[in-house]
């Protein structure tokens, strides 16, 4: 019972190829990013979905493209893949509650992450 | 842009021993996290945290907002507690999470 899954866990390939890194949550969470954390272990956001729509879009080449087809799902499609593109990416989700006499709580679970290799 | 500074960068403790992991940031936020990445490179949400005190276990957390700073407190710590401990962040309205550099834990037996 996976709460945030992604797929797949490794990928290595040659520069210059395009990638795709795909994302589920089953926690029925409104709200997906995308995160990159590179060799020193610095997380990093790039995009952000709420209910299919980006909500967050930090500079990052236009060779990433995420796409949220419900919003269970964040895929993250990466062109024309460059030696700098190595890093663990993390897929994350999280929730608002309602806030009629509840605390509004953001925690953010994060998937297992994909680790991506360009040689 | 919010920054965020965490210390110590490394520490290592015996197994039992308790410590204090700090989180410092250069602004008001309305979001604050702490998070796990165990040695495998698991991401594990610890505490959602942007005022007050929490309690969970052994760990603990306590983050004053007027002042810009959180702690967590790990007591009696455990070999399982080794990893990289995160801060993270946020002053906007779209859930933005600004990561620290984390603090490096090894607990030694």
């Amino acid at each position: 019972d996976t709460a945030v899954s992604q797929t797949p866990k490794y990928l290595v390939t040659q520069m210059g190829n395009d990638k795709s890194i795909k994302c589920e949550q089953n926690l029925g969470h409104d709200t997906m990013y995308w995160y990159k954390q590179d060799s020193k272990k610095f997380l990093k956001i790039m995009f952000s979905y709420n209910n299919k729509e980006l909500i967050i879009n930090e500079t990052v080449p236009n060779r990433f493209s995420p796409k949220s087809p419900d919003k269970a799902h964040l895929n993250l499609h990466i062109n024309s893949l460059e030696l700098g593109d190595s890093a663990v990416y993390f897929c994350a989700s999280s929730q608002d509650l309602p806030t009629s006499g509840r605390e509004m709580v953001l925690t953010q679970y994060f998937g297992p992450g994909t680790r991506l290799t360009v040689l | 842009g919010i920054q965020v500074e965490q210390s110590p960068p490394d520490l290592i403790l015996q197994e039992g021993a308790n410590s204090t992991l700090r989180c410092n940031f250069s602004d008001s936020v309305n979001n604050l996290q702490w998070f796990h990445q165990n040695p495998w490179g698991q991401l594990i949400n610890l505490f959602y945290i942007p005022s007050g005190t929490k309690q969970n276990g052994r760990l603990s957390a306590t983050t004053v907002a007027t002042e810009r700073y959180s702690l967590l407190y790990i007591s009696s710590s455990q070999t399982t507690d080794s990893g990289v401990y995160f801060c993270a962040v946020g002053n906007t309205g779209f859930q933005k999470l600004v990561f620290g550099t984390g603090t490096r834990l090894l607990v030694s037996p």
